[in-house]
């Protein structure tokens, strides 16, 4: 099965950077993701993790370290507009009757304040 | 990009009705789509695994006869909640795997609010 643990609130100001961790114990490994939710709303692809490293994608970079376990979103200049849920999800190994399933954490609801 | 669309957005029924959500992929097709659950300031549980033109896969702990999904073409799986009571209100969202930057990734729809009075 997977465990996935994120913090559940962070508080930033705006312009600032924030680090979002996420820590996960899985039975197989096939890539990380980080979605941003806005309240009420559905979530929103933000990056993807397979191989060690950092990925970055304008404001937003995301670290992986598959032998920790660990992975990081970075969020740059931070904006109002950034204030939602950020959702660690990691896919497993493909199973029968449908392929890849992504586990979400609690994820991480972060404040940005002026 | 890729757009899953999810009707009805926001529903109100009665303790014992049914309702039915359904969700369809644009410009792209679908073999498998996933339904999710998520209760108040937590985050999304994997009900169902939908599989065009076989039985949908649940999780452990889901019932098959409440929650049945159908997934009947490469653009549109259905979830109908049967005989629905206030315990089952919750925020229900479908998603179907495109390609994004590369890579496979699950694009969500909108979600479908369900209050049961």
């Amino acid at each position: 099965g997977q465990n996935i643990d994120q913090p559940t609130e962070m508080t930033a100001t705006e312009g600032a950077i924030v680090q979002i961790n996420c820590t996960y114990q899985t039975s197989g490994f096939n890539g990380l993701f980080w979605y941003q939710q806005h309240a009420g709303e559905a979530p929103t692809f933000l990056s993807y993790n397979v191989l060690d490293g950092l990925e970055e994608k304008g404001r937003f970079s995301s670290f992986l370290s598959r032998s920790k376990g660990y992975s990081y979103l970075l969020l740059k200049e931070l904006q109002m507009k950034d204030s939602a849920s950020y959702l660690c999800a990691v896919r497993g190994i493909a199973v029968t009757g449908g392929g890849n399933k992504l586990t979400f954490g609690t994820g991480t609801q972060l404040k940005v304040e002026l | 990009g890729a757009v899953v669309s999810q009707h009805p957005s926001r529903v109100i029924c009665k303790s014992g009705t049914s309702v039915k959500i359904e969700c369809r992929s644009l410009d792209f097709q679908a073999t498998t789509m996933f339904w999710y659950r998520q209760f108040p300031k937590q985050s999304l549980m994997l009900m169902a695994t939908s599989n065009e033109g076989s039985k949908a896969t649940y999780e452990q702990g889901v019932e098959k006869d409440k929650f049945l999904i159908n997934h009947a073409s490469l653009t549109l799986s259905t979830l109908t909640v049967t005989s629905a009571h206030p315990e089952d209100s919750s925020f229900y969202i479908c998603s179907a795997r495109s390609v994004n930057s590369g890579a496979n990734v699950l694009t969500f729809g909108a979600g479908s609010r369900l209050t049961v009075l």
